[in-house]
This record gives structure tokens, sequence and C-alpha cells, in this order.
């Protein structure tokens, strides 16, 4: 199994400022996609970003960016200008291509925004 | 915009009963997942279907057992409650190399 790891259990950020948060993954593919999903109270999970692996430029969704090190198998997620609607729970995410398609996810991340 | 639905949101079961997770898509994806959420592991795969009649196991599928009949469907059986079976429930799909869609979870406690 693929082994997705973030190592930060809980963050705070203050509100308008920037926070990242870390992902890393360790996998002998090639070929291969990763996400960001947010995860807020209701606890729907909501796609916050995708990135292919063949891809070298960084995927950016509005104020949501990541930077992803092929090499160093990271991929960590930067939010900007942070609001209180961002405060919730992300999940790192790590697909396979294979007959199956397995999403492997990390524990989590709880970011806190502050008014 | 139906998308992903599993039923029920809540459930508390009594140790050796057994149930069904029920979860519908109506986006006419191939792949289908059931994860579990316990605190501080994040979602783990149960078991997963990339089509109708074809399954298989995940990371965690023991007490558990799956049957996919239709493209739409993906329910999941557990057949004797188990106190470790409790947890928080997800069934997801996707197509191919798009994000997993997720159903709200469905809460389930074993006493």
């Amino acid at each position: 199994a693929q082994t997705v790891t973030q190592s930060q259990p809980e963050m705070s950020v203050q509100e308008a400022e920037t926070v990242t948060l870390s992902c890393t993954y360790d996998t002998s593919e090639n070929n291969y996609y990763l996400f960001w999903y947010k995860q807020p109270p209701s606890r729907q999970m909501i796609l916050v970003i995708r990135q292919e692996a063949y891809k070298q430029q960084n995927a950016t969704e509005n104020r949501f960016s990541v930077n992803f090190q092929k090499a160093a198998k990271s991929f960590s997620l930067k939010i900007s200008d942070s609001q209180l609607g961002d405060t919730a729970m992300y999940f790192c995410a790590f697909m396979k291509l294979n007959t199956g398609n397995q999403f492997y996810f990390g524990t989590g991340t709880s970011l806190t925004v502050i008014p | 915009n139906a998308g992903v639905t599993q039923t029920p949101k809540f459930r508390i079961l009594k140790i050796g009963q057994s149930m069904t997770l029920q979860c519908t898509q109506d986006m006419n994806h191939n792949y289908m997942y059931w994860y579990r959420q316990d605190p501080g592991m994040g979602l783990k795969l149960i078991y997963y279907s990339v089509g109708a009649g074809i399954t298989d196991k995940g990371e965690v599928p023991n007490g558990y057992n799956v049957s996919r009949s239709t493209t739409e469907d993906f329910p999941l059986r557990l057949e004797l409650a188990a106190p470790s079976q409790t947890s928080v429930y997800f069934c997801a799909s996707s197509y191919s190399t798009t994000e997993a869609f997720f159903g709200q979870g469905t809460r389930l406690t074993v006493v």
C-alpha cells in the first residue's frame, strides 16, 4: 500500500494570512495523481485541488495552490488570504493508477482560522 | 444533482447485529469505494469496485462484504457488528482519473 504522511495534526492561522500544509508520500509509481480534500464540520469531503504527477506545473485554484516536488515526493498546500470558512480538516490523498485507481489518504491536518 | 447518496446518516447497532449501508451514485462512474474514518487515522479503504460485478478488498476488509450488481449501487454489509466497527463510513465514486466524489457519510456506533 502507498503511504501518505501529514506531519502537522493541527495548525492555526490568522484571518487574511497565508498558511502551508505539508504532505509527503511514498511510492514507486511514476504516474499518479495527488489531491487535497477539505472536510468541514459538516463531514462532507470537498475537493480543493488536484495535481497530475506528469505535469511539472503546480496546480492553482483561486486562493489555493500546491508546491509539488516529485523527486522529494512532497505535495504541500498553500492557502492565501485565509478565511474563516477555511476552518476544516484537510486531507492529502494519493491515487495510484491501476485497475482499481485506489485513493490513499493521510491522517489529516486540522486547520483553524482565527478572526 | 444528487451525486453520491448514502443511507442512513446515523445508526446504532448492538454487538452481533447485521446491517447494510446503502450507497448509490447517479454520475455513471465506474469506480466506487467504501472508506472508514476513525479519529486521527484518516480514511482507510475497505472495499472497492471497478464496475458492475467486480469488487476487491482494500486495506481493511475484515468484517465487511460488498456487492456491485449495477453501476449505480454499491452496498456495504456488516454481518456481525463489533465495537471495533464503530466509525464514520464514506462511500465514494470516480470516473477514470478524476477526483473521488463522496457521500455525506454514515456515523455508525456499535454498543
